[in-house]
């Protein structure tokens, strides 16, 4: 157990539709970031947040927003859902920002758009 | 352009047998660190081993040890005395000390055999 945590585990829903992902970071994390995984793509990168501000942005699409708020956790918000939106979410949180710093990896959130 | 290649993407290897891990980056940054990640079935992202690009030692962690060649921009992972619990996607990754994301390899499927 990595200490980080996701929900829901399981998200199915349908094209056009907006989902939010949630994630707790370690205690005491003060980064937050988001990875997505899918069969056509492999693991990207696509945010950071520091202590609730952005701090990197990798190949997020514009239908994805994501926050961090004051208790840390942060939120990655989908809308206008499409089937190549299917993936596995990743969320890691880590205690510093910068390259020394290990990420934990959370148990992910599944999503399935039909 | 930064990137990661794994060239294998699966691999086999007798229980017991020792089983190397290719994999090579692209990078012209001077600072940075390189990352195994064991993907198990369960789809949780384990770290297995790190290297700091200004340590000249390989890293080390039990049955994992690494090759890390900076000139050749090679870093594979040998796994010794391979167990039935090492079988899942293994993952290279790397992360410029100038930046905060993790960019992936392609992912090698390690299988081992009874």
């Amino acid at each position: 157990d990595s200490g980080v945590t996701q929900t829901p585990k399981h998200l199915i829903t349908a094209t056009g539709q907006r989902v939010t992902l949630r994630c707790s970071p370690r205690s005491g994390d003060l980064s937050v970031y988001w990875y997505q995984q899918s069969l056509d793509q492999g693991l990207q990168f696509l945010i950071q947040y520091y202590n609730g501000e952005e701090r990197a942005k990798g190949n997020i699409l514009e239908r994805f927003s994501a926050q961090q708020f004051p208790d840390l956790h942060s939120e990655l918000n989908l809308s206008s859902l499409e089937l190549g939106d299917s993936a596995l979410y990743f969320c890691a949180s880590s205690a510093g920002t910068g390259g020394f710093y290990e990420q934990f990896f959370g148990p992910g959130t599944r999503l399935t758009v039909l | 352009a930064q990137t990661v290649t794994q060239s294998q993407p699966e691999m086999s290897v007798q229980e017991a047998e020792t089983v190397t891990l290719s994999c090579t980056y692209d990078t012209s940054e001077s600072d940075y660190y390189l990352f195994w990640y064991k993907q198990p079935p369960s789809r949780q992202m384990i770290l297995v081993i790190r290297q700091e690009a200004y340590k000249q030692q390989n890293a080390t962690e039990n049955r994992f040890s690494v090759n890390f060649q900076k000139a050749a921009k090679s870093f594979s992972l040998k796994i010794s005395d391979s167990q039935l619990g090492d079988a899942a996607m293994y993952f290279c990754a790397y992360r410029p000390d100038s930046n905060y994301q993790l960019i992936w390899g392609a992912g090698t499927k390690l299988i081992i055999k009874p």
